[in-house]
């Protein structure tokens, strides 16, 4: 099975910071990961696909790099509907979540 | 819109029925996924099943306990869990595939809560 590891756990961040999510893998998935956003008490939402890909809809401060085993996502300035947890997902084989990470107000 | 329905407390080892309405996409045409989510924890994967219904995988954590199936002339999914332990204890949300042959999800539902305890 393939493991997904996130880092850091817990951020805490300022509105208007750039804020950096490492996603790794325990084997390579090639570019076969996407990112969630998940606000308290809703349902997760697509943020990015194929590693780099940006879902429709999405603010373009949002963005992603990687392939292989590591991965990350930037906001490259932070708003506030973007303090939630932000869950990476492979897809290379079956499915696996990481752990998420939880973004916090500074 | 993904709407989850049956959730409820059940004993240990009982069972369940989770359905999952759908409508505003041509449902025959998706894979569809359940999600769990255990208080507090995070998102693990439990199910998908193609567009046909024809094909299902599951997570060994719920494989040969939990059954998923669909049928589309309702345009519902379902998620039949048997032999339920607390460790099942989740809000389980339904989730499309989305376009192309990735797995993973671009329309999700509220979520049901299954509670598992005698």
């Amino acid at each position: 099975d393939i493991q997904m590891s996130q880092s850091p756990s817990t951020l805490s961040a300022s509105v208007g910071d750039r804020v950096t999510i490492t996603c790794r893998a325990s084997q390579s998935i090639h570019d076969w990961l996407a990112w969630y956003q998940q606000r308290p008490g809703k349902a997760p939402k697509l943020l990015i696909y194929k590693a780099s890909s940006l879902e429709s809809g999405v603010p373009l401060r949002f963005s992603g790099s990687g392939s292989g085993t590591e991965f990350t996502l930037t906001i490259s300035s932070l708003q506030p509907d973007d303090f939630a947890t932000y869950y990476c997902q492979q897809y290379n084989s079956y499915s696996t979540f990481g752990q998420g990470t939880k973004v916090e107000i500074k | 819109q993904l709407v989850e329905s049956g959730g409820d407390l059940v004993q240990p080892g009982g069972a369940l029925r989770l359905s999952c309405a759908v409508s505003g996409f041509t449902f025959s045409s998706f894979g569809m996924n359940w999600v769990r989510q255990a208080p507090g924890k995070g998102l693990e994967w439990v199910s998908i099943i193609d567009a046909s219904g024809g094909g299902a995988f599951y997570a060994d954590s719920v494989k040969g306990r939990f059954t998923i199936s669909r049928d589309n002339s309702k345009n519902t999914l379902y998620l039949q869990m048997n032999n339920l332990r607390a460790g099942d204890t989740a809000i389980y949300y339904c989730a499309k595939q989305a376009p192309g042959s990735g797995w993973f999800f671009d329309y999700w539902g509220q979520g049901a809560l299954v509670t598992v305890s005698s």
